[in-house]
C-alpha cells in the first residue's frame, strides 16, 4: 500500500483554470505538508496541517487554498493558474515533533504543467 | 529558525565513502539534525536522523560534534545509484528544506 498518494501525478491545463491536486495518506499521522519544487529545483515549504489546523502558510499568493477534510487527507486547490505556478507539488506527512524533526513520507509529485 | 549551509555539489567515484557536510550554527537546544535524499523525479526520503554524537543505520552515518552547529552525512561506499540530492535539516515541525547538496557519483 502507498504510504502517501498524490493524485494526479501529472495535470497539464490551461491557463486561467482551477484545479486540484488531491493527497492521502494511510500512516496515521497527524501532520501533513505541501511543497512545490521548481524548475530550479529549491523544495519549497507552502503549507503544514497538524490535525486539520493550519501551522505553516508560507508567503504563497491566496489563488492556493489548502483543504483538509480529515487528517488523512490535505488537498491542493489552485485557482486563476498562470505559468509561473508549473512545477513540481509534493505531498508529505509525519507525526508532530516534540522539538524534534520527525521523518517525513512523500508523496511521488505531481507534475503541474500551465500552458 | 535554524539555517543550514551545505555544498552546493560533489562529485565521487564508485566504491568510495563520501561525506557531506551541514553548517547550521543556530541549531537551538531541541533541534534534531535530519539527513533527506531526493532521486530526480521523486519526493525527498528520510536516511538518518540524530540528536548528538554518532547515529548509523543501514545506509548512512551521522556524525554530530559536540558544539552540534555542524553535521556530517557520511555515505560508506558509494555506488552510481546513490547519485542524488541530499539535504540536510534542522528542527521541528518546520520541515524547510535548504537548497541540498548535489552528488555524482561516477564510474
Amino acid at each position: 500500500d502507498t504510504a502517501v498518494s498524490q493524485t494526479p501525478k501529472y495535470l497539464v491545463t490551461q491557463m486561467g483554470n482551477d484545479k486540484s491536486i488531491k493527497c492521502e495518506q494511510n500512516l496515521g499521522h497527524d501532520t501533513m505538508y505541501w511543497y512545490k519544487q521548481d524548475s530550479k529545483k529549491f523544495l519549497k515549504i507552502m503549507f503544514s496541517y497538524n490535525n486539520k489546523e493550519l501551522i505553516i502558510n508560507e508567503t504563497v499568493p491566496n489563488r492556493f487554498s489548502p483543504k483538509s477534510p480529515d487528517k488523512a487527507h490535505l488537498n491542493l486547490h489552485i485557482n486563476s493558474l498562470e505559468l509561473g505556478d508549473s512545477a513540481v507539488y509534493f505531498c508529505a506527512s509525519s507525526l508532530p515533533g516534540q522539538g524534534a524533526t520527525t521523518e517525513a513520507f512523500f508523496g511521488q509529485g505531481t507534475r503541474l504543467t500551465v500552458v | 529558525l535554524a539555517k543550514t549551509t551545505q555544498p552546493i555539489s560533489m562529485d565521487s567515484y564508485e566504491g568510495q565513502e563520501v561525506n557531506i557536510t551541514c553548517s547550521h550554527n543556530n541549531i537551538a537546544t531541541n533541534d534534531y539534525i535530519t539527513w533527506y535524499q531526493q532521486f530526480p523525479s521523486q519526493g525527498p526520503r528520510f536516511i538518518i536522523q540524530g540528536y548528538k554524537t554518532k547515529v548509523t543505520n543501514e545506509v548512512a552515518s551521522l556524525f554530530i560534534p559536540a558544539d552540534r552547529k555542524s553535521s556530517t552525512l557520511s555515505l560508506p561506499r558509494v555506488s552510481l545509484s546513490d547519485t542524488a540530492v541530499y539535504y540536510c535539516l534542522v528542527g521541528g515541525r518546520d520541515m524547510r528544506f535548504g537548497a541540498g547538496t548535489r552528488l555524482t557519483v561516477k564510474p
